[in-house]
């Protein structure tokens, strides 16, 4: 069955700290991979999306992801993490013809100012 | 240009009752997913509507059903209501079936 991992489930760091959070899917096909974050108290917003070109795909707020096919990874980096990136940050993939997003658990981050 | 809306944003209910969750989706949009979020897990995916027809649906039991308008607002109905049915419902609505999925706040049900 399709899977989404998420390695990291709670993550603190301090501001200005580089970030890398991973995601791996399980399926050897054709993928769109999406990174969503829930900021505290607001819905899930698209963070950045890679549907085919570019592997390196930029996000908004600084945010970029690097799909790496042979290592079924999507991992999110943010070189200088603010206060404000504190969130719940999800990796979702859709995959072949199946209309259904497959997510991960989520990842909380935590950024200390 | 008006977002995903859903109602209601909260919700108690007692085990073996019915629930109707509703979503409006963005402008334009003709597809509507639905999704469930327990507490410390990513969504789930329950079904999604595409022109008014279901279009794929997830692990989910048949009391779970939905329904899309023609102005492609969509409609979550839960039967038989049970305790693991506490969670947050979410609705996404996309350009098509394919397409960049943009959610609603979600509505929070509590199943006592």
């Amino acid at each position: 069955a399709q899977s989404v991992s998420q390695h990291n489930h709670h993550v603190i760091l301090s501001e200005a700290a580089s970030l890398e959070l991973g995601c791996n899917y399980s399926y050897g096909g054709t993928v769109n991979l999406f990174w969503y974050v829930q900021y505290p108290g607001q819905h899930l917003q698209l963070l950045l999306k890679y549907f085919s070109g570019d592997p390196l795909v930029k996000g908004i707020k600084g945010f970029e992801a690097e799909f790496i096919k042979s290592k079924f990874s999507f991992n999110l980096r943010k070189p200088s993490v603010q206060w404000s990136d504190t969130a719940e940050y999800f990796c979702a993939v859709n995959a072949g013809n199946n209309r259904k997003l497959i997510w991960g658990l989520g990842t909380s981050l935590a950024v200390n100012p | 240009e008006t977002g995903v809306t859903q109602s209601p944003t909260h919700l108690i209910k007692t085990r073996g009752q019915q629930v109707t969750l509703r979503c409006s989706s963005q402008s334009g949009h003709n597809t509507v997913s639905w999704y469930q979020q327990a507490l410390g897990q990513g969504p789930q995916f329950i079904f999604q509507y595409y022109r008014e027809e279901e279009n794929g649906r997830g692990n989910f039991p048949p009391r779970f059903s939905g329904l899309q308008f023609p102005n492609y607002s969509s409609e979550l109905n839960v039967n038989a209501l049970e305790l693991d049915d506490s969670a947050l419902y979410l609705c996404a609505s996309s350009l098509s079936m394919d397409e960049t999925q943009y959610f609603g706040p979600g509505t929070r049900l509590l199943v006592l």
